[in-house]
């Protein structure tokens, strides 16, 4: 049991690039998040995805897009990266059955130069 | 807008002391709390959730939550060097389980 999985763990891109961070939890979650963090800014929610085939933009969605590509997986897609977007990202899942504890993974970090 | 606020710090602890880290929080709706633990590098994990008004136990863990002063308190017994990490509180509303996070408290236990 992995828990909550994320790819790659460290990246770096040129400004106007695109990458997809990768997502995946086996703990057969219904709610997938994507959150980004930055120093003294805590956890600011980006999109999320309160079950498989829905999303809803987050606190800071501009610049990014998602996919809720089945139960297991939910990818984030930056399509031209900016600097503003250098920031460590964790993906997160719950059971979605009410009180809700959040299960993150590792995080990716990113650099955009 | 819902908010939750904490000291950003650094809390810093003699090893063997207590440790009292506090968040507030705007939304007077929320009605689950909670505590993740950060480490340096790492991410997020669960130490304790707290649901009513008083005190949750859970080892050198206690969780404290006022309702009515809108303020949720972590202590922590016989602090340790292994427990220096930063201290995340979140909050969520009962129409809603998207969890709202204060910024964090750094902790640094020092032996």
């Amino acid at each position: 049991n992995a828990g909550v999985t994320q790819t790659p763990k460290f990246q770096v891109l040129k400004t106007g690039q695109s990458m997809t961070l990768q997502c995946a939890q086996d703990m057969n979650h219904n709610s997938m998040y994507w959150y980004r963090q930055d120093p003294g800014m805590g956890l600011r929610l980006i999109y999320y995805s309160a079950s498989e085939g829905t999303t809803d933009k987050g606190e800071v969605p501009n610049g990014y897009n998602v996919s809720r590509l089945n139960k297991r997986e939910f990818s984030l897609r930056l399509e031209s990266a900016a600097p503003s977007q250098t920031s460590v990202y964790f993906c997160a899942s719950t059971s979605g059955g009410g009180q809700e504890t959040q299960y993150f993974g590792p995080g990716t970090r990113l650099l955009v130069l | 807008q819902k908010e939750v606020e904490q000291n950003s710090g650094p809390l810093s602890v003699p090893e063997g002391a207590i440790a009292s880290l506090n968040c507030t929080y705007s939304d007077r709706g929320s009605q689950s709390f909670f505590w993740y633990r950060q480490y340096s590098g790492k991410s997020p994990e669960l130490i304790m959730s707290i649901y009513s008004n008083g005190d949750k136990e859970d080892g050198r863990f206690t969780a404290q939550l006022n309702k009515a002063s809108q303020y949720v308190s972590l202590l922590i017994r016989d602090s340790q060097p292994s427990d220096s990490a930063t201290y995340l509180c979140a909050a969520t509303s009962g129409g809603s389980y998207i969890p709202t996070f204060g910024r964090g408290t750094s902790l640094i236990v020092h032996p």
